[in-house]
Order: structure tokens, then sequence, then C-alpha cells
């Protein structure tokens, strides 16, 4: 199975800067990657996918990447708000060929106004 | 999208008893997944629960434990048996988008056990 690694430690940024967060993994390479947001005492909402043969996606403010020789994503949000401030979830197929995510513990983020 | 409703949002358990948890989707779906989010962890997938089978577990998971029904196309129980404070947790009820590629979740239920 896949062990992902997102840092424990919160992020502390200013309003209006960017906020990037990475996700390793190791073992197989995945078919995709997804990124979450939760908010305290509230389930995961998905934000973005990318698939393996894709190098970035965009959405709005968020822009995810995704190397798989790395092993790594990197998640940012520009032009952070405060509103941002909620801990982001990476996600991978449990096993290969599932469609079943495993998730990494998170990396909490706080925008500071 | 899904929405996904879960009750009791929170409880407080003895030692000893069993708590059901239940999930109601306002559509149907074909595969209800519970996770489980111990205090400052990752979420954990307990199982995957099919309507008219038996629930398919994760490694460290068994059916005594954490029961499961799926009696229908919207709706699905997990009971946690024989509670411990080791089971103090949230616990989540999560459904796939049609293709696979996203998940919705429930809002989870808190559960600390005394």
């Amino acid at each position: 199975s896949q062990k992902i690694e997102q840092n424990s430690e919160a992020l502390n940024i200013q309003e209006g800067k960017t906020a990037t967060l990475t996700c390793n993994y190791t073992n197989y390479s995945p078919a995709y990657l997804q990124w979450y947001r939760q908010d305290p005492g509230r389930g995961p909402v998905f934000l973005l996918l990318i698939r393996e043969n894709e190098k970035e996606k965009r959405k709005e403010r968020l822009k995810v990447t995704f190397d798989t020789t790395l092993k790594q994503s990197l998640f940012h949000i520009t032009a952070s708000q405060p509103a941002d401030s909620a801990t982001y979830l990476c996600a991978l197929p449990l096993r290969g060929g599932s469609y079943i995510p495993t998730f990494g513990r998170g990396t909490s983020l706080i925008v500071h106004p | 999208s899904a929405v996904i409703s879960q009750k009791p949002s929170r409880d407080i358990c003895q030692r000893g008893t069993s708590l059901t948890i239940q999930c109601q989707v306002d559509s149907q779906v074909t595969m209800m997944f519970w996770y489980r989010q111990q205090p400052g962890q990752s979420l954990t997938l307990i199982a995957t629960a099919n309507q008219g089978s038996e629930a398919t577990y994760e490694s460290g998971f068994v059916i005594d434990k954490f029961p499961i029904s799926r009696p229908n196309l919207t709706f699905s129980t997990l009971t946690v048996s024989n509670m411990s404070p080791e089971d103090s947790s949230i616990y989540l009820c999560s459904v796939e988008r049609t293709g696979g590629d996203e998940q919705y979740f429930g809002p989870g239920t808190r559960l600390t056990v005394t």
C-alpha cells in the first residue's frame, strides 16, 4: 500500500501570499492524486484531482503539480485569504487500479490577516 | 454532488457498550465507505459496503468489531462494538462520484469512549 507524507507542522503565512503544501509518496506510481480540504468538525471536501499524465492542474486560485519522477505533488493557493485556513489532505488510490482513496495526515494552513 | 448526513453527530459512551452510526445519502449509490480518523491521524478506511453483499473490511478491521449493514442504495450503518477508549475517534461515511474521481464525505460522528 502507499505511504503518504505531508508536513505535520502547520504552515503560517500572511494574507495575500502564496501557500505551498507538499505531498510525497512511496511505492507504486498512482494513476491519480487528489487534494481535499478539511475544516474542524467537518468531513473532507474534494478540491482537485490530477492524473499521472498531467503535470499541472488549475482551479481558480488553486494549482496542483504532479511529478511522478520525484513522487511528489505540490499544492498552491495564490492570493491566500484567512478563509483558506484549514487542513489540506493529499489522497492517492488505496491500491493499484483502485478508485478508493487513502489519505495523508494533512497539513494545517493558517493564513494571518 | 451528494449530500450525506450522519447520526449521531457525537456521542459519549461507556466502555463495553456498542454504538450504531447511521449514514444517509440523498441519491442512490453503489458503494459506501466507512473511515475512521483518530486524533491527529489520517483517515483510515474501515470497510466498503455494497448493497446486497457482505462488507469488505480492510486489514486490521473485523466484522465482529465493526458490523456494517447496507439495506438499500441510500443508507448504511456502522456499529462499533464492545467499545474501549481506543475506539474514541471520528467516524466518517463517504460515497464516490460516478466515475470514482472524487469522494463526498458526511460530517462525521465524534465518538468518545470513557
